[in-house]
C-alpha cells in the first residue's frame, strides 16, 4: 500500500506570493491534518480534514486554508507568504479519530 | 490546553546499549493516547510506539518500550539494543480521544554512537 505522499518536496518563494501544497493520503483514509514544522517553533497542528469537512484548526493566521476533494487528496494555500512562513509542512492521514497517523515526507518551503 | 515536554534537546547512546528517553504532558483529560515518532534525517516521521491511557500496560515493540505512568503524566521511551539506525529525532506527542489536534513535544535528538 503506497504511503502519504506530498508535493512538491521543495519549493522556493517570494515574499507575498501564494503557495499551494498537496497531499494525497493512504488509499481509505479519510482524514488528512496538516502540520507546520519550524526550528523555533518545532511541530504545529495547522488544520485536519474529515470528508471534505474541516473538523480542527490550530492557531494560525488566516492566511493559512486548506480545503479536501471528494478523493481524500488535500491542498494546503499560503497567501501573502512571510519569511517566518519559510518551514517543513507535513501532512498525515489516518482512517478515522481512533488511528495513528502516517506522516508524509514533507514539503520544504523557503520564502526570500 | 494540553502541553508536551521533552527536556531532553539532544542525547547520545553507544551502539547495542540501552537510552531512556523522557515526556510528561499535562492534560485533565482522562481518555487520550500518547505516542513516540521518529523523524530520521531522511524526514519521513514514523510512528514508534502508542499508548492508550486507559491500559496499565506498558506498550512495547520489538526493542521499543515505554513506562507509563498515568499519575505522574509521565511517557518515557526506553530503546534497547540500541541500533545506528535508531539516530534521529524523537518526537513525543499526545492526543484527546476524539480530537484530532496532535500535540508534540519539542523533540529529543539522539545520536547512536559505533
Amino acid at each position: 500500500k503506497a504511503g502519504v505522499t506530498q508535493t512538491p518536496r521543495y519549493l522556493i518563494k517570494t515574499r507575498g506570493q501564494q503557495v499551494t501544497l498537496s497531499c494525497s493520503p493512504i488509499s481509505g483514509h479519510r482524514s488528512v491534518s496538516w502540520y507546520q514544522q519550524t526550528p523555533g517553533q518545532g511541530l504545529q497542528f495547522l488544520f485536519e480534514y474529515f470528508s471534505e469537512t474541516q473538523r480542527n484548526k490550530g492557531n494560525f493566521p488566516g492566511r493559512f486554508s486548506g480545503r479536501q476533494f471528494s478523493n481524500s487528496r488535500s491542498e494546503m494555500n499560503v497567501s501573502t507568504l512571510e519569511l517566518g512562513d519559510s518551514a517543513l509542512y507535513l501532512c498525515a492521514s489516518r482512517k478515522s479519530s481512533y488511528n495513528e497517523q502516517f506522516f508524509g515526507p514533507g514539503t520544504r518551503l523557503t520564502v526570500l | 490546553a494540553q502541553t508536551v515536554t521533552q527536556s531532553q534537546p539532544e542525547m547520545s547512546v553507544q551502539e547495542a546499549e540501552t537510552v531512556t528517553l523522557s515526556c510528561t504532558y499535562d492534560t485533565s483529560e482522562n481518555n487520550y493516547y500518547l505516542f513516540w515518532y521518529k523523524q530520521p534525517p531522511s524526514r519521513q516521521m514514523i510512528l514508534v510506539i502508542r499508548q492508550e491511557a486507559y491500559k496499565q500496560q506498558n506498550a512495547t515493540e520489538n526493542r521499543f518500550s515505554v513506562n507509563f505512568q498515568k499519575a505522574a503524566k509521565s511517557f518515557s521511551l526506553k530503546i534497547s539494543d540500541s541500533q545506528l539506525g535508531d539516530t534521529a529525532m524523537y518526537f513525543c506527542a499526545f492526543m484527546r480521544v476524539g480530537n484530532n489536534d496532535m500535540r508534540f513535544g519539542a523533540g529529543t535528538r539522539l545520536t547512536v554512537k559505533p
